[in-house]
């Protein structure tokens, strides 16, 4: 069966760094996405990992370990804007996209 | 910039009635996909497609039927509404089957 696990919600100081959790088992694995979705507004593409390893855009850095079927989205120098939930979803073979429940993150001032 | 919009922002409807969820994308993928979004679930596939006139199942298929006439529409149908289908609803669409989806910005539907 499918299962991705992800943290129901966090909450992070400005200005400070957060690690979001992903945790999946899933039929086939064709790579590991993030989104970002702010509230009532639609998800939007952050990062795509298929090969181990960390992949690094601007603020934000995505970790990928196939072998432990874990990934990590990593948020630096935390502003209010981050404010939103972060989904973690993979790529099933035959094209799908699985996606986890999403973890809420608050950033305080 | 990849666009995808949706027809409506937020609709009601009565149970039993036919709803229509439309979606237009402009930037001539092959693909394009229906999910629904309810809370502690995640986002769970109910129809992709991958060209004109194509639809296969995802997830929760039953309840909803689609039609993909031309390339960049993608019409969500349900053919009784019923309460438990209320939710957000969003469509998605991707150049290469492994590529990136882009959302659009989802029909809140609720069914009294």
């Amino acid at each position: 069966g499918q299962n991705i696990d992800q943290p129901t919600e966090m909450t992070a100081t400005e200005g400070a760094i957060v690690q979001i959790n992903c945790t999946y088992q899933t039929s086939g694995f064709n790579g590991l996405f993030w989104y970002q979705q702010h509230a009532g507004e639609a998800p939007t593409f952050l990062s795509y990992n298929v090969l181990d390893g960390l992949e690094e855009k601007g603020r934000f850095s995505s970790f990928l370990s196939r072998s432990k079927g874990y990934s990590y989205l990593l948020l630096k120098e935390l502003q209010m804007k981050d404010s939103a939930s972060y989904l973690c979803a993979v790529m099933e073979y035959g094209n799908k996209l699985v996606f986890g429940a999403g973890t809420i993150l608050r950033v305080k001032s | 910039d990849v666009k995808v919009t949706q027809s409506s922002r937020y609709l009601v409807k009565r149970t039993g009635e036919k709803v229509f969820l439309e979606c237009v994308q402009d930037m001539d993928h092959e693909n394009m996909f229906w999910y629904r979004q309810d809370p502690g679930l995640g986002l769970r596939l109910i129809y992709f497609s991958y060209d004109v006139k194509m639809k296969e199942k995802g997830d929760i298929p039953e309840g909803y039927s689609v039609s993909r006439e031309k390339k960049e529409r993608f019409s969500l149908i349900l053919e009784s509404a019923s309460t438990n289908q209320t939710s957000m609803y969003l469509c998605a669409s991707s150049l290469e089957q492994k590529e990136t989806q882009y959302f659009g910005p989802g029909t809140r539907l609720l069914v009294l």
